[in-house]
């Protein structure tokens, strides 16, 4: 079956440190997507990617970084320079038919201790 | 600035009557309008959508209305079911990517 799939689930990280957070899809999307989401502010965009080795910043790209070296796969680097890290993280994709809107992975619970 | 917004932050609903989910939004040059749904700890799913040159689209007990003079789309599930208790998102396409509300929990009760 095609779709998306982020691991690991559940990520526990210190202070100070980097943590990549995967998302490899098998739909042949050629967009991908990274939100977060936090309570009572729905899903805001860190970054996107339309093309295999091209992104751009979304609403809150301050302290992340990632890099799209294959189409099937766009990774997450939460850095320590991201303040408050800890959150809900979602990776999606979409054909050119926005009309559907995007397919989601089933998330990544980041946890800084 | 929130771009879409769902005031509502929850929403309490008998099992066999209407869920009513309403979202407002401010820019007028968005193409597409679409709903998904969300449980805890999953990603969300597509529900339904409509185009903004449309004011109704319907899908089964789901149904979306968009208001463009007003710039309010909602969300209408007849009749709610137990399984419909989720969170709900309504979310706008712009270019090309999708800005979404802050949601609405829906729970609906026997």
């Amino acid at each position: 079956d095609g779709g998306i799939t982020q691991s690991p689930k559940y990520l526990f990280r210190k202070e100070g440190q980097n943590v990549t957070l995967s998302c490899e899809q098998n739909l042949n999307h050629d967009a991908m997507y990274w939100y977060r989401q936090d309570p009572g502010q729905g899903l805001r965009l860190i970054y996107y990617s339309q093309i295999v080795n091209d992104f751009q910043k979304g609403d809150i790209a301050e302290g992340y970084s990632v890099s799209r070296e294959k189409k099937e796969s766009f990774p997450l680097t939460v850095t320590s320079a991201q303040k408050n890290p800890t959150a809900f993280y979602l990776c999606a994709s979409t054909s050119d038919r926005m009309f559907y809107g995007y397919t989601f992975g089933s998330g990544t619970r980041l946890t800084v201790v | 600035d929130q771009q879409v917004k769902q005031n509502s932050p929850s929403l309490s609903v008998q099992e066999g009557r209407i869920s009513i989910l309403n979202c407002d939004y401010t820019n007028s040059m968005f193409d597409y309008f679409l709903w998904y749904k969300k449980y805890p700890a999953e990603g969300p799913t597509f529900l339904i959508s409509i185009s903004s040159i449309k004011d109704k689209n319907e899908d089964g007990r789901f149904t979306v209305f968009l208001n463009k003079s007003a710039k309010h789309l909602s969300l209408h599930i007849v009749p709610s079911q137990p399984g419909d208790s989720a969170v709900y998102f309504c979310a706008a396409t712009q270019t090309d990517k999708l800005i979404f509300g802050t949601g609405t929990r829906l729970q609906v009760f026997p």
